[in-house]
């Protein structure tokens, strides 16, 4: 069965204190993988598209990498504004009828205290 | 400028009752799509479209239904069979075949009073 699940559910960091979100899929006919940023009662936006393990994307303090197994995103010297929930997704083949969806992660909800 | 619109923002639903949640894009978008989200739960995709007057169950579709006679719109009804309808509903759209990934709408909250 296709899956995602991100780790940890929820990070609290100081602001300045770097540190990694993760997000490990184990999935078949993987395509692409997604990186959102969603504010409370708000749609996700979108952040990265990673495609084939070893690329790296960045954007501001962000910067997303990817494995043949897992991503991290890395928060480099966070501010309070980078406080969100940051969800993971995977773009599969469905078999059944042979279109791609997108498989989302749970989240990990980020507050950077100031 | 292009994106989602939904609508409304807040939805209230008495027991027994039908209420309907709209999406409108202008991205030219084929593709449309509607998640469900509860707390600690990821997205759930509850039906998508790839084409006009063509549209597929996803992994929660019992108590809703969807309809899509324009390509701009694809509205949602959930019906008085979903017994658990309280949840953040979300609308997304997508160009189908490529790899961008979706865009959002805002969200409709419903709660049922």
């Amino acid at each position: 069965e296709d899956q995602v699940t991100q780790s940890p559910e929820a990070l609290r960091l100081q602001e300045g204190e770097s540190s990694s979100l993760n997000c490990s899929y184990t999935v078949s006919g993987l395509r692409g993988l997604f990186w959102y940023r969603q504010d409370p009662g708000k749609g996700p936006e979108f952040l990265f598209t990673l495609y084939s393990a070893g690329e790296e994307k960045e954007k501001e303090r962000l910067k997303a990498t990817l494995t043949k197994k897992e991503s991290f995103l890395h928060i480099t010297a966070p501010k309070p504004e980078d406080s969100a929930t940051y969800l993971c997704a995977v773009q599969a083949l469905d078999w059944g009828d042979s279109s791609y969806k997108l498989i989302f992660g749970s989240g990990t909800r980020l507050l950077v205290r100031p | 400028d292009g994106g989602i619109t939904q609508s409304p923002k807040y939805l209230f639903r008495k027991e027994g009752q039908n209420v309907t949640l709209s999406c409108e894009q202008n991205l030219n978008h084929d593709a449309m799509y509607w998640y469900r989200q509860d707390p600690g739960q990821g997205l759930r995709l509850i039906y998508y479209s790839q084409i006009v007057n063509d549209f597929q169950k996803g992994d929660i579709a019992e108590g809703y239904s969807v309809s899509r006679e324009k390509k701009e719109s694809f509205p949602l009804t959930v019906t008085s069979a979903q017994k658990n309808p309280t949840a953040f509903y979300l609308c997304a759209s997508s160009i189908q075949g490529l790899n961008y990934g979706y865009t959002f709408g805002s969200g409709t909250r419903l709660t049922v009073v």
